[in-house]
């Protein structure tokens, strides 16, 4: 069964710390994405890749890194974690030829106090 | 700027009856439209998807209808079961994208 695996499934932190959300995929696909979820808003872009060590912003990428070291993990850092960051997060991944059809893990609801 | 904590639209229908969920997109050149299924505690997991050449595609108890002219597009789910119970979203792409926009979600409460 294919998966995408995100390391915690809840995180609490502090303002100000730095966070890191892991997401691995053994599907060997091309494209990752993290989105983050709040209720009413959607699944909002904020970066995702397309190959390794490459990486583009998406719509909402202010306070948030990425790191794609290898094809298969894709890790989404809060420099500096603030209380408005505190969601649901989603990795997801697709193939090159279906940027269409994700393939989500099960999120991290991150709350930052 | 943005707020969060808004209100989710909600469907709620009986048990065996059909569902409709409605979504509206905004941009033109979008050519390729998707739905997808949130279960509680789960992430979103694709259902079915639609061509902008297509009005119709019809999956398992499933059914998108895509109207270009007023930029519409609603999921069918024929005999609604409590498994139905989840969060909808759609989503747009177009040709060359590399990323999807999805829409804000309808939750689909299934009374019994």
């Amino acid at each position: 069964d294919v998966k995408v695996t995100q390391s915690s499934r809840y995180l609490v932190k502090r303002t100000g710390e730095k966070v890191f959300l892991e997401c691995v995929q053994d599907m060997d696909h091309e494209n990752m994405f993290w989105y983050r979820q709040d209720p009413g808003l959607g699944l909002r872009l904020i970066y995702f890749s397309y190959d390794v060590k490459m990486k583009e912003k998406g719509d909402i990428p202010e306070g948030y890194s990425v790191s794609r070291e290898k094809k298969e993990r894709f890790s989404l850092i809060l420099e500096s974690a603030s209380t408005n960051q505190t969601s649901m997060y989603l990795c997801a991944s697709s193939p090159t030829d279906r940027v269409e059809k994700l393939f989500f893990g099960s999120g991290t609801q991150l709350s930052v106090l | 700027g943005e707020s969060v904590g808004l209100h989710l639209p909600t469907l709620s229908v009986q048990e065996g009856d059909n569902s409709i969920i409605n979504c509206a997109y905004s941009n033109s050149a979008s050519d390729y439209f998707i739905w997808y299924k949130q279960e509680s505690g789960k992430g979103p997991q694709f259902i079915i998807d639609i061509r902008s050449n297509m009005d119709k595609r019809q999956g398992q108890r499933v059914t998108v209808l895509l109207n270009k002219t007023v930029k519409h597009l609603s999921l069918q789910i024929a005999a609604t079961q409590p498994g139905d119970s989840a969060v909808y979203f759609c989503a747009e792409t177009f040709q060359g994208a590399q990323k999807l926009v999805f829409g804000q979600g309808t939750r689909l409460t299934i009374n019994p």
